[in-house]
């Protein structure tokens, strides 16, 4: 069964700094997607950035940008010029490439404070 | 992307009863999903609810404890019955849209049950 782990439970950045929350995770699968989520407090579940497996390229969306190592099952998202709003609970999900399910497989999520 | 709405957003129950909450799409979906948020937790799906047939319910859950249906392709519930204090938690519906393989949240329920 394929699993997502988030080691880092909290994080902190100073404004206007980067900041990288990482993630592992485990499948025998070779396509799959990734994805990383943001739930502020209002607990809205907001798609961040995707990364299709098959994809060598790291996708990047503005100040979002991923570290994809297949090899190694990593999947990080860097966070570049922090925000105030980027406090949030970031959740990293692994999808499988069709089956039977598309369902979502979520690591614990990573609390980032974001420092004035 | 797709905008989704929830009902109640919010709601505090009183154990042995049931709650019923609905999930909005502002367009056609085939994929809808319901997903359980309990307090400090990640999500977990609870099923997946497909048009025209019955849910499929992931290990762990069971249908009459969290029966679902999917009259159509916008719009689905989920209810919590005999409800306990163990369910308090986050009740998300999201859909996927199938052009991208992306799966889009509601705002959730945030179910307190005494």
């Amino acid at each position: 069964a394929q699993t997502v782990t988030q080691s880092q439970p909290e994080m902190s950045v100073q404004e206007a700094e980067t900041v990288t929350l990482s993630c592992t995770y485990d499948t025998s699968e070779s396509d799959y997607y990734l994805f990383w989520y943001k739930q502020p407090p209002s607990r809205q579940m907001i798609l961040v950035i995707r990364q299709e497996a098959y994809k060598q390229q790291n996708a990047t969306e503005n100040r979002f940008s991923v570290n994809f190592q297949k090899a190694a099952k990593s999947f990080s998202l860097k966070i570049s010029d922090s925000q105030l709003g980027d406090a949030a609970m970031y959740f990293c999900a692994y999808r499988p490439y069709g089956g039977a399910t598309n369902k979502l497989i979520f690591g614990t999520g990573t609390l980032l404070a974001v420092q004035p | 992307s797709a905008v989704i709405s929830q009902k109640p957003s919010r709601d505090i129950c009183q154990r042995g009863t049931s709650l019923t909450i609905q999930c909005q799409v502002d367009s056609q979906v085939t994929m809808m999903f319901w997903y359980r948020q309990q307090p400090g937790q990640s999500l977990t799906l609870i099923a997946t609810a497909n048009q025209g047939s019955e849910a499929t319910y992931e290990s762990g859950f069971v249908i009459d404890k969290f029966p679902i249906s999917r009259p159509n392709l916008t719009f689905s519930t989920l209810t919590v019955s005999n409800m306990s204090p163990e369910d308090s938690s986050i009740y998300l519906c999201s859909v996927e849209i199938l052009a991208n393989n992306e799966q889009f949240f509601g705002p959730g329920t945030r179910l307190t049950v005494l």
